[in-house]
């Protein structure tokens, strides 16, 4: 079974470009996350849907980061415009409820390099 | 400041050692996870935990949650090479639906 699928996995970009990472989650499952992962911050959640809907941004950075799901298969993290200090690995994870309690099943992640 | 604040930050011990991770928070969680990470993957599910005081063992790994669902430890006993990784606390908070947070991690290296 395919698992959660994020790409592209690797990006390098310069400062000032708009960068876009994808994400399609597990069939069936109805929560989605977006994480950070730096060595300095560990993972830190960005935001999560339910149900293709925004639940929780407040840990989006500021305005230049944006997220959307436009369905239950598909979801995008937009930066723009980019700068050194969100370069970090960026992971999207589902979850087959939207309870407490459900396992989160990771991407492997995209690491982004902004020079 | 983390929401989950996890000890050691670092660990390295020999192979047939015991070690011990613990995962603290001021917060109340409805439940709590652990996850391992190895380099270049995403974290893997290893156990979840949502009453006070419940032990989970799995093989070598032993999972307990504290009676005031705030903290959690992970036991190790004669640790293996394979051991080694980096393992996340994640838990939910009794007042945020579904918003799964994450601990700093403990990188733990086992040495042969």
């Amino acid at each position: 079974d395919a698992g959660v699928i994020q790409s592209p996995r690797h990006e390098v970009t310069e400062m000032g470009q708009e960068v876009t990472l994808r994400c399609k989650p597990i069939s069936g499952h109805n929560s989605l996350f977006w994480y950070r992962q730096t060595m300095m911050r560990g993972l830190e959640l960005l935001i999560y849907f339910n149900n293709n809907v925004p639940i929780d941004d407040s840990g989006m950075p500021e305005d230049r980061f944006s997220a959307k799901m436009p369905n239950a298969s598909f979801s995008t993290l937009k930066i723009q415009p980019s700068e050194p200090r969100d370069s970090a690995v960026y992971f999207c994870a589902s979850r087959p409820t939207g309870g407490t309690t459900g396992e989160l099943f990771f991407g492997e992640g995209s690491r982004l390099t902004v020079l | 400041t983390q929401l989950l604040e996890q000890s050691p930050q670092f660990l390295s011990i020999q192979e047939g050692e015991n070690l011990t991770v613990y995962c603290n928070s001021s917060s109340v969680f409805s439940s709590l996870q652990w996850y391992r990470q190895e380099p270049g993957e995403g974290p893997v599910l290893l156990v979840t935990v949502v009453t006070g005081g419940e032990v989970k063992k799995l093989k070598r790994l032993t999972f307990q949650f504290g009676d005031a669902r705030k903290d959690s430890s992970l036991h190790i006993t004669a640790a293996q090479p394979g051991d080694t990784g980096l393992y996340l606390c994640a838990g939910v908070t009794t007042d945020s639906w579904g918003k799964l947070q994450f601990g700093a991690g403990t990188q733990v290296v086992v040495t042969p």
